[in-house]
């Protein structure tokens, strides 16, 4: 059983351009969040996403960030008209769709650069 | 604010010694998890502790929660030059509907050969 996977594993954007990030949730899992991590620091809530729904987006800034978690495919967390302030590294997590399971798997994490 | 803060912000002891990581919180939780990271690298789930336990053991960890306090600790026993990560601590569950966890700033743990 493969873990959570995201892709790609880094990247570089100049300021102005997109960034878009992929999550592919462990099989099984429907329950999908986002976390970003600056350096030296710990993680921060962004987004949780069912699929094809925002259950709680209180973490996401109001501008430029969305993401979605449609019903075939990855999770994308897209950045548009990038800042030197969004490079940091985005987790994903994932958890399976059942009452009483609060541990979330993570990804290995996209470390975006900004330059 | 953190939710969480880890308690020293960074450690080094020497391998064998034993490592004590501590965690505040401020509001009620449902469970309180730590996690392991190792440098430039994704999170690994250590130990789940529910609200209504108060320690809980796995390995060489060593978990205890007051809820009273709003606190947790780590234990590492017998620490070895692998153990060598930060460790942070995040408090979630199932709360208004969100299953978001809220992590401190982390401790950074440097086990010496």
């Amino acid at each position: 059983n493969a873990g959570v996977m995201q892709n790609p594993r880094h990247l570089v954007r100049r300021r102005g351009q997109e960034a878009r990030l992929r999550c592919s949730p462990m099989k099984g899992h429907s329950h999908v969040y986002w976390y970003r991590q600056l350096p030296e620091e710990g993680l921060k809530f962004m987004v949780y996403l069912q699929k094809e729904n925002i259950i709680d987006e209180s973490g996401m800034p109001k501008e430029r960030f969305s993401a979605e978690f449609p019903k075939e495919g990855p999770s994308i967390l897209r950045i548009q008209q990038v800042v030197r302030g969004d490079s940091a590294a985005y987790f994903c997590a994932s958890s399976p769709p059942y009452e009483g399971v609060d541990e979330q798997y993570f990804g290995p994490g996209t470390r975006l650069t900004v330059t | 604010s953190q939710q969480g803060e880890e308690d020293p912000q960074a450690l080094s002891i020497q391998e064998g010694e034993n490592a004590t990581m501590n965690c505040s919180y401020k509001t009620s939780i449902n469970n309180l998890q730590w996690y392991r990271q190792n440098s430039g690298r994704g999170l690994v789930h250590l130990i789940l502790i529910r609200s209504n336990e108060r320690e809980k053991h796995s390995g060489r960890l060593r978990v205890t929660l007051d809820t009273s306090k709003k606190s947790s600790s780590l234990l590492i026993t017998a620490s070895r030059a692998a153990d060598t990560a930060s460790y942070f601590c995040a408090t979630g569950g199932r709360l208004d509907s969100s299953y978001k966890l809220i992590f401190g700033s982390g401790t950074r743990l440097l086990v010496r050969p």
